[in-house]
């Protein structure tokens, strides 16, 4: 099973600014045939569900504002929000697809410091 | 209106079933690859099982194989999860979702929790 551990595990930034969630999988997930990485990235809100952020590591989901961005290639990913809003206080998750079992990262815990 | 709407969790001795149930619509169901993901109390994400469109390909996470069945209803915008010999870890909310390459519909999950 490919392992997807991200970084830090919780994170508390000013409003406005920078917050950066880093994801390392085990194995790339990136198939060569098409030149995709596997990878996506969910918010999920306290008591909502999860709510699809970047398929394809990097391609934005419909709604999502473009202060969110979605970056990295093979093996290392990062979730980028470049001015936080309180309403992205929330839980932060990646997914590899590239192989069964899917997985998802421990989650990385994002709050206003 | 796009939504998914899961129904039939509850409290259920271990050992016994349930069978949950999720209800598409607004969209072309039969055309969509379909996932349980489940969420324990307190932790993280865990895919459950996928099935694409017709049911020809279906895969389950090593601990739920052998015991937990998903199945489609193209006529009814049905998904399910038959559940068997339930166990103290089965217990979590369980969201259905739309999608292969990125999950992009959920819906609010029904809640399973498995005690004596």
């Amino acid at each position: 099973d490919i392992v997807m551990t991200q970084s830090p595990d919780s994170l508390a930034v000013s409003l406005g600014e920078r917050a950066t969630i880093n994801c390392k999988s085990s194995q790339s997930v990136l198939y060569s045939s098409d030149n995709k990485n596997y990878l996506g990235w969910y918010q999920q809100r306290p008591g909502q569900p999860p709510k699809l952020l970047f398929y394809w590591a990097s391609s934005r989901a419909s709604g999502v504002p473009d202060r969110f961005s979605g970056s990295g290639s093979g093996t290392d990913f990062t979730l980028t929000i470049s001015s936080l809003q309180a309403e992205d206080v929330a839980t932060y998750y990646c997914e590899q697809y590239y192989s069964t079992p899917r997985t998802f990262g421990q989650g990385t815990k994002l709050e206003i410091k | 209106e796009v939504q998914m709407v899961e129904s039939g969790g509850g409290l259920v001795q271990p050992g016994g079933s349930l069978r949950l149930s999720c209800a598409a619509s607004g969209f072309t169901f039969r055309n969509s690859w379909m996932t349980w993901v489940r969420q324990a109390p307190g932790k993280g994400l865990e895919w459950v099982a996928h099935m694409d469109q017709d049911g020809s390909q279906r895969n389950y996470v090593d601990s739920v194989e052998g015991r937990f069945t998903i199945s489609r209803d193209n006529v009814q915008n049905s998904v399910y999860l038959q559940m068997n010999s339930l166990r103290g870890e089965d217990t979590a909310v369980y969201f259905c979702a739309r999608g292969h390459y990125g999950l992009d519909i959920w819906g609010q999950g029904t809640t399973v929790t498995v005690s004596s």
